[in-house]
C-alpha cells in the first residue's frame, strides 16, 4: 500500500463546477499536511496547509480527518486556470511524502 | 532574489558517464531535498539534509551522491548513469524539515540513453 494515495483521475469538469479531491495516508504519526499544484512540465507550488480545524483559502477548502486518516480538497465555481495537478503531501518524521496527485482539467 | 536555481534545465548523457546536477537557494533555508519525478509514481526523496554537512537517505538514494558544504548548495552528482534514472530531478528548500512550506527548483529534465 503506498504511504499517500490519491485518485489519478482526470476529473474533467465545466467551468463553474464544484469538485473535491480526496487523499488518505498510513502513516498515523504525521502532523503536517499539505496540497501542493503542479501544472504541466513546471516544479509544485504549495497550494494551501491543511489544518486539523479545516481552512479555506478564497475558493477552495481543505479538511483533515485524522482519525479516518484523510484529507480532503474541494475547488469551488472551478475556473479555467485550476487545470493542473494536485498533489497531497504528508510528512514522515523529517521528510516529505507526496502522493501522486490528481489531474483536474476545467472546460469552458 | 532568486528562490531555488537549478542547472542544467536539459541533459542527455550515456549510460555509465557520471554528472553532477546544481540546486542552489538564497533564502537562507536550512533543509533541501532532492526528489525524482516519473509518470506514475509521483516524486521520490532521493536525499535530504537538514543544515550545512548534514546529509541524509531518502526513498530511492542508490546510484545518487550528495554533500552540503554550505547553507546556499545541494549538489547531486550521478556516479554512473543508468537507463533508469532517466527522470525529472527537482530541488527544494524549506526553512525546516517538514512542517514549513517547500521551495521547488524548475527542474533538470535527464536522459540516459
Amino acid at each position: 500500500r503506498k504511504e499517500v494515495e490519491q485518485d489519478p483521475g482526470p476529473f474533467n469538469v465545466p467551468e463553474g463546477a464544484t469538485v473535491a479531491f480526496n487523499c488518505t495516508y498510513s502513516n498515523s504519526a504525521s502532523q503536517s499536511f499539505f496540497w501542493y499544484r503542479q501544472d504541466c512540465r513546471k516544479e509544485p507550488k504549495l497550494l494551501m496547509s491543511v489544518y486539523s480545524s479545516g481552512n479555506e483559502d478564497g475558493r477552495f477548502t481543505a479538511q483533515l480527518n485524522r482519525a479516518s486518516q484523510y484529507i480532503s480538497l474541494l475547488i469551488r465555481d472551478s475556473k479555467l486556470s485550476d487545470s493542473a495537478t494536485y498533489l497531497c503531501v504528508v510528512n514522515k518524521a523529517d521528510k516529505l511524502i507526496f502522493g501522486t496527485g490528481t489531474r483536474l482539467q476545467v472546460f469552458p | 532574489n532568486a528562490g531555488v536555481t537549478q542547472t542544467p534545465k536539459f541533459q542527455v548523457l550515456k549510460t555509465g558517464q557520471s554528472m553532477t546536477l546544481q540546486c542552489a537557494q538564497d533564502m537562507n533555508h536550512e533543509y533541501m531535498s532532492w526528489y525524482r519525478q516519473d509518470p506514475g509514481m509521483g516524486l521520490r526523496l532521493i536525499h535530504y539534509s537538514v543544515g550545512a554537512g548534514i546529509t541524509d537517505q531518502g526513498e530511492v538514494p542508490n546510484g545518487y551522491n550528495v554533500s552540503r558544504s554550505t547553507t546556499e548548495d545541494f549538489p547531486l552528482r550521478l556516479l554512473s548513469a543508468a537507463p533508469s534514472q532517466t527522470s525529472v530531478y527537482f530541488c527544494a528548500s524549506s526553512y525546516s524539515a517538514s512542517g514549513n512550506e517547500q521551495f521547488f527548483g524548475p527542474g533538470t529534465r535527464l536522459t540516459v540513453l
